[in-house]
């Protein structure tokens, strides 16, 4: 199962982009890299999934390198309504005995 | 349901006592998880069914913990002889897909043991 390793707390302020960066050294081959945020009194919302290169949706782009030992989560224009936890999950997406593991994630703080 | 529901959303209880928690999962939904969620930490797989049947219960804790899923839809997770360490938020999440699909979470169950 690979390990990953983000930050423990980050500040920003309304309207910057803010970047997440999460390492993953021992990513296998088949490991997709999911991304979840949470909202205090909440369960995990999931944000954006990729493998390679870059994924965009509405809400995050996820930019992840040729190697793949690191991704980025970016979110464009923060908010006040964007402070949460956000967690980095590395595994096979859609088979084989992958149980999404969480670590500790990265409590972002948006400040006014 | 739209989405995830479970209940009760808090729960008292005093140590020794048993404790269920329900949940019920997004209509269709065969992958059901649960975890347990401290204050802090990230939140702690325990069990994960496909179907009815417990496919991974590698996270639960101890043999005070159990769970079920008779008809492959809503589950119970079952807490004997509570101790005050069980005390967290207990997350359950399905998934339209098996293992590694996109997981929907309700919003948990507080359980305080005094």
């Amino acid at each position: 199962l690979a390990k990953t390793t983000q930050p423990i707390s980050m500040d920003s302020y309304e309207g910057q982009e803010v970047n997440i960066t999460c390492s993953h050294n021992n990513i296998a081959t088949n490991d997709y890299i999911t991304w979840y945020q949470q909202f205090p009194s909440q369960g995990p919302r999931f944000i954006i999934q990729g493998y390679k290169t870059k994924v965009t949706n509405e809400v995050a782009s996820l930019f992840i390198p040729a190697d793949r030992k690191s991704s980025t989560l970016s979110l464009p224009r923060v908010s006040l309504s964007d402070t949460a936890v956000y967690y980095c999950l590395v595994g096979a997406g859609g088979g084989g005995s992958y149980i999404p593991t969480f670590g500790r994630g990265t409590s972002l703080i948006v400040h006014p | 349901g739209a989405g995830v529901s479970q209940t009760p959303s808090n729960k008292v209880t005093e140590k020794g006592k048993y404790v269920e928690l329900r949940c019920d999962p997004i209509s269709g939904h065969t992958a059901l998880y649960w975890y347990r969620q401290s204050l802090g930490q990230g939140p702690e797989f325990l069990i994960y069914f496909q179907g009815t049947g417990a496919a991974d219960d590698s996270g639960l804790p101890n043999d005070r913990f159990f769970a079920v899923r008779p008809e492959g839809s809503v589950s119970t997770l079952k807490i004997q002889r509570t101790e005050r360490g069980d005390s967290a938020v207990y997350l359950c999440a399905s998934s339209a897909q098996g293992l590694g699909g996109e997981l929907f979470f309700g919003e948990g169950s507080r359980l305080t043991v005094l």
